[in-house]
């Protein structure tokens, strides 16, 4: 057990609300990622966050931005939600390079 | 494209049968890491490769990477429906080490008692 936990697990809502992701981990671990999961499209990373303040864009970054005020929490947010979006969302953390990264549970989104 | 594929893409085997996936590159793998995830699930760590002609095995599965490390195979030997899933290969191809990794669509299996 990695010690990560995403919330919420499920959320459903409209074409053009906010919506903030939440991924929340114990174990002080360095870097933190977002990434989508799409069937046909495999895991792709949206953003990622290498220390507190520190964050880099991956390669779907459009329409989605990212903070991380203290290391254990990592925040999606989708400022304006769109239907293209839908989709499972999993947040990773790792420890030092070279190291494997270890996955939270996910996070089904559905924007209607 | 592609910078990782796998194959096959999906398998449906008996119980008991022994099945190879593969994940392969066109570029070197620096890192070659398996996961393994149930549906509705997150990803699971299985094994990780670093060096050429490296394997791995944990319980039935055994995981190799060629001396050339552009393909990796992992090979799950009497295969059970607790080994149903997708598995998903993740690479790291910075020699240095990168932050960002690159994973392959997955390969689901199905496992039919």
């Amino acid at each position: 057990d990695a010690g990560i936990t995403q919330s919420p697990r499920h959320k459903v809502t409209e074409t053009g609300t906010p919506v903030t992701l939440r991924c929340h981990q114990t174990e002080n671990h360095r870097y933190m990622y977002w990434y989508r999961q799409d069937p046909g499209h495999g895991l792709r990373l949206i953003h990622y966050s290498y220390g507190v303040k520190d964050t880099d864009k991956g390669e779907v970054s459009d329409g989605y931005s990212v903070s991380r005020s203290k290391t254990e929490d990592f925040l999606l947010t989708l400022e304006s939600a769109t239907s293209s979006q839908t989709s499972v969302y999993f947040c990773a953390v790792q420890g030092t390079l070279r190291r494997p990264q270890h996955f939270g549970d996910g996070t089904r989104l559905s924007i209607l | 494209s592609q910078e990782l594929e796998q194959s096959p893409q999906s398998l449906i085997v008996q119980e008991g049968k022994n099945l190879t996936i593969n994940c392969t590159s066109s570029k070197t793998l620096y890192g070659l890491y398996w996961y393994k995830q149930k549906y509705g699930e997150g990803l699971i760590f299985l094994m990780m490769l670093q060096k050429g002609g490296e394997e791995k095995s944990h319980e039935k599965i055994t995981a190799k990477l060629d001396e050339k490390k552009q393909q990796s195979s992992l090979h799950i030997t009497a295969s059970q429906p607790s080994h149903a899933g997708i598995y998903l290969c993740g690479a790291d191809m910075d020699q240095g080490g990168s932050e960002k990794l690159v994973f392959g669509k997955g390969m689901k299996l199905t496992v039919n008692p």
